[in-house]
């Protein structure tokens, strides 16, 4: 157990609704990554945030969004989904931006 | 050309063989260095974190790291079975700001 808890861990939902992943990261930690992988594709970064202020933005779409609130939690909101939208979303958590990062299991998001 | 270059196999050795699984990279700014082990559809679990040239050991695995020629390596002794999984490499950039770089991931697949 890494010690990163993201919730849901399955969501099915339909083309053009909105969803909403949370992440909780480890104790202490700072840092919170947002990755989405599709079907045996590799590691896409989207964003991260550090100690609630954006701190880099990778290949995330316009309709996807990111806040960490106050007590270092974390949500990754993606809006008017697509079928393409499908993949596994990985939040992973460090101490801070030059240290290791932890990933959680992983929401396995379906769009139907 | 890609910052982390990584081989994505797959790779299939018989069950107690040496594994040597490999990165290169261009940029000189890369200041420190992880492997994860993912296993299908499971978030990547953190191997090893080193920041110097060298050798690294815990337990059957070794990191190893040569800056001089950009490479990074990582050996897996008496290969099992259970050490089928996709294996990526992950190096963190200072400019200025830091920046983690996944490589794509190597398959392996360890043959009883």
């Amino acid at each position: 157990d890494s010690g990163v808890t993201q919730t849901p861990k399955h969501l099915i939902t339909a083309t053009g609704q909105r969803v909403t992943l949370r992440c909780s990261p480890r104790s202490g930690d700072l840092s919170v990554y947002w990755y989405q992988q599709s079907l045996d594709q590799g590691l896409q970064f989207l964003i991260q945030y550090y100690n609630g202020e954006e701190r880099a933005k990778g290949n995330i779409l316009e309709r996807f969004s990111a806040q960490q609130f106050p007590d270092l939690h974390s949500e990754l909101n993606l809006s008017s989904l697509e079928l393409g939208d499908s993949a596994l979303y990985f939040c992973a958590s460090s101490r801070d931006t030059n240290t290791e990062a932890f990933f959680g299991q992983g929401t396995r998001l379906t769009v139907v | 050309q890609k910052e982390v270059e990584q081989d994505p196999g797959p790779l299939s050795v018989p069950e107690g063989a040496i594994v040597s699984l490999n990165c290169t990279y261009s940029n000189s700014a890369f200041q420190y260095f992880m492997w994860y082990r993912q296993y299908s559809r499971k978030g990547p679990e953190l191997l090893m974190y080193t920041y110097s040239s060298g050798n690294k050991e815990d337990g059957r695995f070794t990191a190893q790291v040569d800056k001089s020629s950009k490479y990074i390596s990582l050996f897996i002794r008496d290969s099992q079975p259970s050490d089928s999984a996709t294996y990526l490499c992950a190096m963190i950039l200072n400019t200025g700001g830091f920046k983690t770089i996944f490589g794509a991931g190597t398959r392996l697949f360890v043959k009883a």
